[in-house]
């Protein structure tokens, strides 16, 4: 149980589009949803917060405006990469808490993580 | 301002013979700490949570110490396999309810040879 999905597992996209991902929990219901980034041999920089039906909660630094989150359901976050450029080339992981058979409520359970190259 | 190290090192270590990642913190008071296990290009997998009011925690070959004291957690890995090589983060919660943030550790990368 408490499987969390990515979508897409990468993704290429030109400089200047947005570029959409997709965070999923598979059987359970996810009333926290966090997204991270992670660059190459580095550590996971949480970005932002969101609880299902509220307004993410961005970090100190990260631009609510460029990157948009939406938590519109208790099974579904997505991550919209506004505008990408090249330095936000990066590894994006999403994780979910929730409740449910399966879970308990300080783990959290992280998706496979997303591959953004901007070009 | 709050600070989470790990060693940045990597760790070679003989397969059979016991692993040991330190995890120190300065400027947090966690009510719990959490440790994880990452693969390259994969998400963290959640291995052990020990409390504050917890010493040690074991589960099959690993085994999880906490001293608030020292702000310091040490993560071991016995009977080590190269099957457990990867990168092993530990993580603080920010005090409070169940569903508040993590702020992850650098990670250390260990490396089981046979």
């Amino acid at each position: 149980g408490a499987v969390v999905s990515q979508h897409p597992s990468w993704v290429i996209c030109k400089s200047g589009t947005s570029v959409k991902i997709e965070c999923r929990s598979l059987d359970f219901q996810a009333t926290t949803m966090f997204w991270y980034r992670q660059f190459p041999k580095q550590s996971l920089m949480l970005m932002a917060t969101s609880n299902e039906g509220s307004k993410a909660t961005y970090e100190q630094g990260v631009e609510k405006d460029k990157f948009l989150i939406n938590h519109a359901s208790l099974t579904l976050s997505t991550l919209t990469v506004t505008s990408a450029h090249p330095e936000d080339s990066s590894f994006y992981i999403c994780s979910a808490r929730g409740t449910g058979a399966g879970t308990n409520s300080y783990e959290q359970y992280f998706g496979p993580g997303t591959r953004l190259t901007v070009t | 301002s709050q600070k989470i190290e790990q060693n940045s090192e990597a760790l070679n270590i003989q397969e059979g013979k016991t692993a040991t990642l330190t995890c120190n913190y300065t400027n947090y008071s966690p009510a719990y700490l959490q440790w994880y296990r990452q693969d390259p290009g994969r998400g963290p997998v959640f291995l052990l949570l020990i409390r504050e009011n917890e010493k040690e925690k074991r589960k099959e070959r690993l085994k999880v110490t906490f001293d608030t004291t020292l702000k310091q957690s040490l993560f071991h890995i016995t009977a080590s396999q190269p099957a457990d090589s990867a990168t092993y983060l530990c993580a603080l919660d920010s005090r409070g309810a169940a569903g508040n943030k993590l702020t992850f550790g650098g990670g250390t990368r260990v490396l089981v040879k046979p």
